[in-house]
């Protein structure tokens, strides 16, 4: 059974950083392409970025380009999203998916607050 | 960036009766379109991709159409447990791979 579960999520002044992390089970992490998505408070999803399985190629949305970057440790099938200079617009549930597109298997979300 | 647009913000049906929803391309992503369904304090669930293939495990009431840059997400006949936010979003070439802004079915 393919699971995901995120972690790392909290409370952060603007300007700050956090880690988020999936711990993906239940199918092959190091082959597989992966997506960040995030929703704000009653507002609707947006893809923020994805990390290809195959090359590590990674992508991003305009907003958060050069200040989020995505990862990935494969000994730990594990998914990061390093988030830098957090501003109070990215305050969302941030989950992770599998695959780049067509997402069957989601997290549950780690909720991100940014606010002084 | 490709602009995903859902019809309209809210709509309200009652239970038993037909549902169309619809989401419009910016331009032509062929048929490079899944539909989601959330419901509140859950992740979304995939429902269509390519436009028109159901999904595993998703009911036959539940069905994708598409016409140019304009696609259709139908509900022949809604159940109580289908009143929930949907999302259309596109998948053409490389990411970003953009949303709609939602539809919510509600009573």
């Amino acid at each position: 059974e393919v699971q995901l579960l995120e972690s790392g999520g909290g409370l952060v002044q603007p300007g700050g950083s956090l880690i988020l992390s999936c711990a993906a089970s239940g199918f092959s992490f190091a082959t597989s392409d992966m997506t960040w998505v995030r929703q704000a408070p009653g507002k609707g999803l947006e893809w923020v970025s994805g990390i290809s399985g195959r090359d590590d190629r990674t992508f991003y949305i305009d907003s958060v380009k050069g200040r989020f970057t995505v990862s990935r440790d494969n000994s730990k099938n594990t998914l990061y999203l390093h988030m830098k200079s957090l501003r109070a617009e990215d305050t969302a549930t941030y989950y992770c998916a599998k695959d780049l597109t067509q997402y069957v298997h989601w997290g549950q979300g780690t909720l991100v607050t940014v606010s002084s | 960036e490709i602009v995903m647009t859902q019809s309209p913000a809210t709509l309200s049906v009652s239970p038993g009766e037909r549902a169309t929803l619809s989401c419009r391309a910016s331009r032509s992503i062929s048929t490079n379109l899944v539909w989601f369904q959330q419901k509140p304090g859950q992740a979304p669930r995939l429902l269509i991709y390519g436009a028109s293939t159901r999904a595993s495990g998703v009911p036959a009431r539940f069905s994708g159409s598409w016409s140019g840059t304009e696609f259709t997400l139908t509900i022949s006949s809604l159940q109580s447990e289908d009143f929930a936010v949907y999302y259309c979003q596109q998948y053409l070439d490389r990411p970003p791979f953009t949303f709609g802004q939602g539809t919510k079915l509600e009573i």
